[in-house]
């Protein structure tokens, strides 16, 4: 296992499309974040997961975001009718709760969405 | 609602130097602060963290200072080296989500 893996690494589409991303966390850790990070900003969260289950959305995650983490290993976000102002690097990282602490989350290489 | 600021957006630095950078926060109950580099076209990586119950961890050549009555904290990089020059975010858990800060962009001279 060499960390977290994000894919695609980079995605361009057309205003109006649907996109997706997989993100594949480090094996044994049950906390799942998803992150986005614009030009100049830092990474804003977006939500979590806690094994399959979701346990926090942002407000900056609207109605056309879908988060899922099926069977607690992978994870997808799924932007529908994607808008210019999605544009950004969507980052993933998980990390280990362990006995009620959390540890250092470590994260993906990223995956940069260009809508045109 | 931004609860971790990192006020200065670049810091730059001589070689061998000392690089102080800081960060502030507004939420009392975060209780495990962080510390992520990131390079150009990478996920940030993570560098060193501290517990709300100490007040200083030290890794190397880093330090993170926690002063939590002022709800500051600090990284020092001592001696600076070229290859530090990234961006630097802190972040603030308070045990579920991590809230990071817009990054300081550290520039270290030869």
């Amino acid at each position: 296992d060499t960390g977290v893996s994000q894919n695609p690494r980079h995605k361009i589409t057309k205003r109006g499309q649907n996109v997706t991303f997989r993100c594949d966390p480090i094996s044994e850790h049950n906390r799942l974040y998803w992150y986005r990070q614009t030009l100049g900003q830092g990474p804003e969260f977006l939500t979590y997961f806690q094994n399959e289950a979701q346990l926090e959305k942002s407000r900056l995650l609207s109605d056309r975001f879908s988060a899922e983490r099926p069977k607690g290993s992978f994870s997808t976000l799924e932007i529908q009718r994607t808008e210019q102002g999605d544009s950004a690097m969507y980052l993933c990282a998980s990390s280990l709760l362990r006995g009620g602490t959390n540890t250092e989350a470590f994260f993906g290489q990223g995956t940069r969405l260009t809508v045109v | 609602d931004q609860q971790v600021k990192q006020n200065s957006p670049s810091l730059s630095v001589q070689e061998g130097r000392i690089s102080i950078l800081n960060c502030d926060y507004t939420n009392s109950m975060f209780d495990y602060f962080l510390w992520y580099k990131k390079y150009p076209a990478e996920g940030p990586t993570f560098l060193i963290s501290i517990s709300s119950i100490k007040d200083k961890n030290e890794d190397g050549r880093f330090t993170v200072f926690l002063n939590k009555s002022a709800k500051h904290l600090s990284l020092h990089i001592v001696p600076s080296q070229p290859g530090d020059s990234a961006v630097y975010f802190c972040a603030a858990s308070e045990g579920n989500d991590m809230r990071f800060g817009a990054g300081t962009r550290l520039t270290v001279k030869p």
